[in-house]
């Protein structure tokens, strides 16, 4: 069965440093990958998807970049993050771009 | 106008009533659409899927799109206590340069009381 495996569970980090979370899927090849972030009592922000090693969509322009080094890998990074970065992280994956997206556990970042 | 948009909450219902909401979307070749439920504090879980026109049932839960009028609804019978949660729509325009673009509504808060 697939697996989906996000860390760290929680992060606090001073403003200026750089970020990076990582996310990865098992049991299943070449899968949609998401980030979304969540703020405190808002809806699910898309922030970047993949369809696939080297194909990354950018949702909306800000201070964050994604990365998909390996088929099961995704990755979201900052070089300098803002006290606006701090929210609820969430990676998803879903076997082909049209089905359901299943997340991993979060990570909860706080920007101080 | 946002992609999704979802009935204002919150919702709230005694043990054993039907619980109802609503979705909207603004793409009109939106292709798949999901139920999501996300207790506090928690990632969201998968409770629905629905691809074509009708209704699609799952236990207590009912799911109802209809895509001329570009609506989703989920129906939640008999519910109980531990049904209570935030229910998160979401829209996947699944076509052309938006393929994969999974979006979510900002969700209904439900309470359901003893």
């Amino acid at each position: 069965s697939q697996t989906i495996h996000q860390w760290p569970a929680t992060l606090v980090q001073p403003v200026g440093s750089p970020l990076s979370l990582e996310c990865t899927v098992e049991g299943t090849s070449n899968p949609n990958l998401y980030w979304y972030r969540q703020a405190a009592g808002r809806g699910l922000q898309l922030l970047f998807y993949s369809v696939g090693i080297g194909q990354i969509s950018s949702e909306v322009p800000q201070n964050l970049s994604a990365s998909r080094p390996q088929d099961r890998q995704f990755i979201l990074s900052s070089k300098k993050l803002l006290l606006s970065d701090s929210g609820f992280y969430l990676c998803a994956w879903s076997i082909t771009p049209n089905t359901e997206a299943f997340f991993g556990q979060g990570t909860r970042l706080t920007v101080v | 106008q946002k992609e999704v948009e979802q009935n204002s909450g919150p919702l709230s219902v005694p043990e054993g009533a039907i619980a109802s909401l609503n979705c909207t979307y603004s793409d009109r070749g939106s292709q798949s659409f999901f139920w999501y439920r996300q207790y506090s504090g928690k990632s969201p879980e998968l409770i629905m899927s629905i691809y074509s026109n009708g209704d699609k049932e799952d236990g207590r839960f009912t799911a109802q799109l209809n895509k001329a009028s570009q609506y989703v609804s989920l129906l939640i019978r008999d519910s109980q206590p531990s049904d209570s949660a935030t229910y998160l729509c979401a829209v996947n325009k699944g076509r052309g340069s938006t393929l994969g673009r999974l979006y979510f509504g900002r969700g209904t808060q439900l309470t359901v009381w003893p």
